[in-house]
């Protein structure tokens, strides 16, 4: 789930550990899903997206799952590595002709050599 | 591909003066942009969408009259803070789209402007 307020949910893993990060989104409506990474002091970077006709995306290293039925989200990281520490949003386009995105609060993700 | 820039990347200025913040898509046309803010350990708020050629639309909540956006061309949308306060200081990005790319309802963020109002 997610926190409200100040406090970022927190995942930490070994490094070469598979890293899954969650995310629940409150749109039905919403037919596309991107996941983002930041670095500190940085803007966010694509990773991967997803559509709401698929249930899963892969690409390198990363996974996306999307369960329309629960609204659920969820981004997988293999063999995590110090580089992917970072916070990681998901944002829904809910398919508006203004294509205007809604990020999730974030997860930090912490990778321990 | 799909780069955007922005201008200046930190900024520090006096109450009350006036901060302009440009972002430019590099490589890509984009007729719409969109500009967000991030105050610490939170999410991205989206404050407006930039639209070339027209006013820029607000989100609820965002005073228009205080945060000026021009996009006057199909690279580069400009976001003027007016009459900054110390309550104003935070992380400032942009976005944009690249509509003739396979990806045209991705956004493409900025490195953000890291604004502080003394």
């Amino acid at each position: 789930g997610e926190s409200v307020g100040l406090h970022l949910p927190t995942l930490s893993v070994q490094e070469g550990d598979n890293s899954i990060i969650n995310c629940a989104y409150s749109n039905s409506a919403s037919d596309y899903f991107i996941w983002y990474k930041q670095e500190s002091g940085k803007g966010p970077q694509f990773i991967i997206d997803i559509r709401s006709n698929m249930d899963k995306r892969q690409g390198q290293r990363v996974t996306v799952l999307l369960n329309k039925t629960v609204k659920h989200l969820s981004l997988q990281i293999a063999a995590t590595q110090p580089g992917d520490s970072a916070v990681y949003f998901c944002a829904e386009n809910d398919g508006g002709s203004n294509y205007k995105l809604t990020f999730g609060k974030g997860t930090l993700l912490t990778v321990n050599p | 591909g799909a780069v955007v820039s922005q201008h200046p990347s930190r900024v520090i200025c006096k109450s009350g003066t006036s901060v302009k913040i440009e972002c430019r898509s590099l490589d890509f046309q984009a007729t719409t942009m969109f500009w967000y803010r991030q105050f610490p350990k939170q999410s991205l708020m989206l404050m407006a969408t930039s639209n070339e050629g027209s006013k820029a639309t607000y989100e609820q909540g965002v005073e228009k009259d205080k945060f000026l956006i021009n996009h006057a061309s199909l690279t580069l949308s400009t976001l003027t803070v007016t009459s900054a306060h110390p309550e104003d200081s935070s992380f400032y990005i942009c976005s944009a789209r690249d509509e003739g790319g396979p990806k045209a309802d991705t956004q493409y963020f900025g490195p953000g402007t890291r604004l502080t109002v003394l």
